[in-house]
C-alpha cells in the first residue's frame, strides 16, 4: 500500500504494551482537539476528542490528555494490538473556525 | 454514523486532462472540504466550503477549483491535470455545534497523472 509518511517519526511497541503518541499544537486559541487514525491506504479514522475545557478524556483503550500550558496532547493506547498500527495525527481547531490544522503525524508499528 | 464517500479510490489519468472527484456525505452536514496528503508534507486544505455554492480558497487551491450545487455532494476539479497533482486526495465533512465538530473524512482517492 502506498506509504503515508515516508519521513514519519516512528514508534515500536511490542504487543501488550502501552503506547503513547505526542503531539505539540500551535495555536494557543484552539479549542478543540482531535486524534485520527490512518491505515495504509485509507482515509483518516476519528478515535477520540477533547474539548479544552477538559484534561482528560477516556474512550475504549484510548485516553487523551490535554495540556493546555505546554501546547500539548497525547495519545494513550492500552494494551497496544497489531491492529494498532497505523499512522495516528492530532488535529486542532477553534469554536467558529471550521478548519482543522492537523500535526504531521506518528507512524506507530506494533510487533506481535 | 456519518458516511463520506469518495467516488473512486484509485485513477490514473493523462497530463492536461479535465479531472473530477466526487464526494458525497449523507448526514446534512453544512461544512465539507477537499485536501491532499503527500508523504513528508501531511495534509493540505485545497478548497472548503460551508454551504451550497459556497467555496473558499484553503492552503494550496492553485490548479484546481470546485463545485457544490447540492448539499451533500462536494467536487474537486483539476481543470488540467499535471504531474506534480498526482496524490492521495481526501474528502470530509462536518457540522458544528456547541459541543461537536463532527469532522469525518473519506476513504481517499489515490490519482496518478501520467
Amino acid at each position: 500500500g502506498e506509504s503515508v509518511g515516508l519521513h514519519l517519526p516512528t514508534l515500536s511497541v511490542q504487543e501488550g504494551d502501552n503506547s503513547i503518541i505526542n503531539c505539540a499544537y500551535s495555536n494557543s486559541a484552539s479549542d478543540y482537539f482531535i486524534w485520527y487514525k490512518q491505515e495504509s491506504g485509507k482515509g483518516p479514522q476519528f478515535i477520540i476528542d477533547i474539548r479544552s475545557n477538559m484534561d482528560k478524556r477516556q474512550g475504549q483503550r484510548v485516553t487523551v490528555l490535554l495540556n493546555k500550558t505546554v501546547k500539548h496532547l497525547s495519545l494513550q493506547i492500552a494494551a497496544t494490538q497489531p491492529g494498532d498500527s497505523a499512522v495516528y495525527f492530532c488535529a486542532e481547531t477553534y469554536t467558529g473556525f471550521q478548519k482543522l490544522v492537523f500535526g504531521t503525524g506518528t507512524r506507530l508499528l506494533v510487533s506481535p | 454514523d456519518v458516511k463520506v464517500t469518495q467516488s473512486s479510490r484509485y485513477l490514473v489519468k493523462r497530463t492536461g486532462e479535465k479531472v473530477f472527484l466526487e464526494c458525497v456525505q449523507d448526514m446534512d452536514h453544512e461544512n465539507m472540504f477537499w485536501y491532499r496528503q503527500d508523504p513528508g508534507l501531511g495534509l493540505r486544505l485545497i478548497y472548503f466550503s460551508y454551504d451550497v455554492k459556497m467555496k473558499e480558497k484553503g492552503d494550496i487551491p492553485e490548479g484546481y477549483s470546485v463545485s457544490r450545487e447540492k448539499k451533500e455532494r462536494f467536487s474537486l476539479i483539476l481543470e488540467s491535470a499535471s504531474t506534480n497533482q498526482t496524490s492521495m486526495y481526501l474528502c470530509a465533512s462536518s457540522f458544528s455545534s456547541g459541543t461537536e465538530t463532527g469532522y469525518t473524512f473519506g476513504s481517499g482517492t489515490r490519482l496518478t497523472v501520467v
